[in-house]
């Protein structure tokens, strides 16, 4: 079983301050790394797949970075907004042998922006 | 587009019976993911199907079993329910490669009694 390390596991902030979390995972057999935001009473959103190390994508205030050669992503959330409440997911997917590729979720961060 | 449907929303069941849940996906996607999650657990990976055969599978004992239709619809099935098999189930449906970001259902809430 991959071993998918978030942390903090959870945060508070005010609204207007910035924010980051980290992902790691085992750099072996890597193949891309997925952010998702799990809003409470919603179902888990897509933010992000990253695949190349140094890869940086960007969704509005939300932003992420990759490190595949030591096995850690970086989001970040900038002016958090009450809306941005929520559990930020990484996952990354690794090669698991016989042609097939698997998903393995952390434990993820869960934000609370205070208004 | 229509998303991810699960059914039921919501089931009660007894310890010892079976239960069988539904997942509709997006249109188009060839790949459906289960996932279990339980409180302090997080996403636990059951297993993926594509193209009706089942291309992955997570660390769960063979009373989770699954399978996909030509239309890509997927059944899970747990046989013999135990109280810990209490959790939400999530459904999630892709393109199928290894960049296609997952499209999650809203979950089917399950309570064994």
């Amino acid at each position: 079983i991959l071993n998918v390390e978030q942390s903090p596991q959870s945060l508070h902030v005010q609204e207007g301050d910035s924010t980051n979390f980290t992902c790691s995972f085992p750099s072996s057999n890597f193949y891309a790394l997925h952010w998702y935001r799990w809003e409470t009473a919603k179902s888990p959103e897509a933010l992000f797949v990253m695949t190349l190390n140094g890869d940086e994508k960007k969704k509005g205030r939300i932003s992420a970075t990759l490190n595949t050669k030591e096995g850690y992503s970086y989001l970040y959330i900038k002016g958090s907004q009450p809306e941005d409440s929520a559990t930020y997911l990484c996952a990354p997917r690794t090669y698991s042998g016989a042609g097939s590729y698997q998903l393995t979720f952390g434990k993820g961060t869960k934000l609370s922006v205070i208004p | 587009k229509a998303g991810v449907t699960q059914t039921p929303r919501y089931l009660i069941k007894t310890r010892g019976q079976q239960v069988t849940l539904s997942c509709s996906p997006i249109s188009g996607h060839r790949s459906v993911s289960w996932y279990q999650q339980t409180p302090g657990q997080g996403l636990q990976f059951l297993f993926e199907y594509f193209s009706e055969t089942q291309r992955n599978k997570g660390n769960f004992p063979g009373r989770f079993s699954g399978r996909q239709f030509s239309n890509s619809r997927s059944e899970m099935n747990v046989s013999t329910l135990e109280l810990g098999d209490s959790a939400l189930y999530l459904c999630a449906s892709s393109r199928g490669t290894g960049n296609s970001p997952l499209h999650f259902g809203n979950g089917t809430r399950l309570t064994v009694t």
